[in-house]
């Protein structure tokens, strides 16, 4: 059972356009949201992270939205640029049973940014 | 410079046989994970240690053993390697402090069994 999904599969928007990725998820014991955005032959980095007890995170362009009454969340990238092309990880983790580091991935949104 | 230091950065491996992924970090990290991207998946967590203690196992197979000699390394063992197994290996660390901290990544192991 997939614990995080993430939709789309992939997102191509256009140059200063706002993408919008999207991301669910099963466990309520989750109490903390990172995004991890990956490039090609590269190691997935922070972009931006939530915890509930907020439901909107701003950091420049990107934002990330969280409902936690639908376990949803979503990531906006404003005034989108091609260097923003990448994939895209929701991940979710639980603090309280263990290591906050053990994180549970979504499939990835794979983003494109056309010029 | 880079903080966690993965050795090596590709692998080709014969199946059956066995190999030991290296990673080390110099971030002061307490705790220490191995993560596995396949083709197939995506970033899979496998294991995780907090003072060269381990916390969390996640890996249905033996023949995958983490091996912590010193606070800041963690090395992976797998043993009878099969095709299935190719995969880029990362491992990552935090200052785990039990509330939702950074997870750093090293660059990956990429292993090809053949």
């Amino acid at each position: 059972q997939q614990q995080v999904r993430q939709s789309p599969q992939s997102l191509t928007v256009w140059e200063g356009e706002t993408a919008i990725l999207n991301c669910s998820y099963e466990d309520s014991t989750f109490d903390y949201f990172p995004w991890y955005w990956q490039f090609p032959r590269e190691s997935p980095a922070l972009l931006i992270a939530i915890r509930p007890v907020s439901n909107k995170k701003e950091d420049g362009r990107f934002t990330i939205f969280f409902n936690k009454r639908e376990k949803k969340l979503s990531l906006h990238i404003t005034d989108s640029q091609p260097g923003d092309s990448a994939t895209y990880f929701c991940a979710a983790s639980d603090g309280t049973g263990g290591l906050s580091g053990k994180l549970t991935f979504g499939e990835g949104t794979q983003g494109t940014v056309i010029s | 410079d880079p903080k966690i230091i993965q050795k090596p950065k590709y692998l080709v491996a014969v199946t059956g046989s066995e190999k030991i992924l290296i990673c080390e970090q110099y971030l002061g990290h307490n705790a220490m994970y191995w993560y596995r991207q396949s083709a197939k998946k995506p970033l899979e967590f496998m294991f995780s240690y907090s003072y060269q203690k381990l916390m969390d196992n996640q890996t249905a197979s033996s023949r995958f053993q983490p091996q912590s000699s010193k606070k800041n390394h963690l090395d992976l063992q797998i043993t009878a390697l099969k095709p299935d197994d190719s995969a880029t290996y990362f491992c990552a660390s935090s200052q785990d402090e039990g509330s939702n901290t950074e997870v750093f990544f090293g660059k990956g192991t990429r292993l090809t069994v053949v």
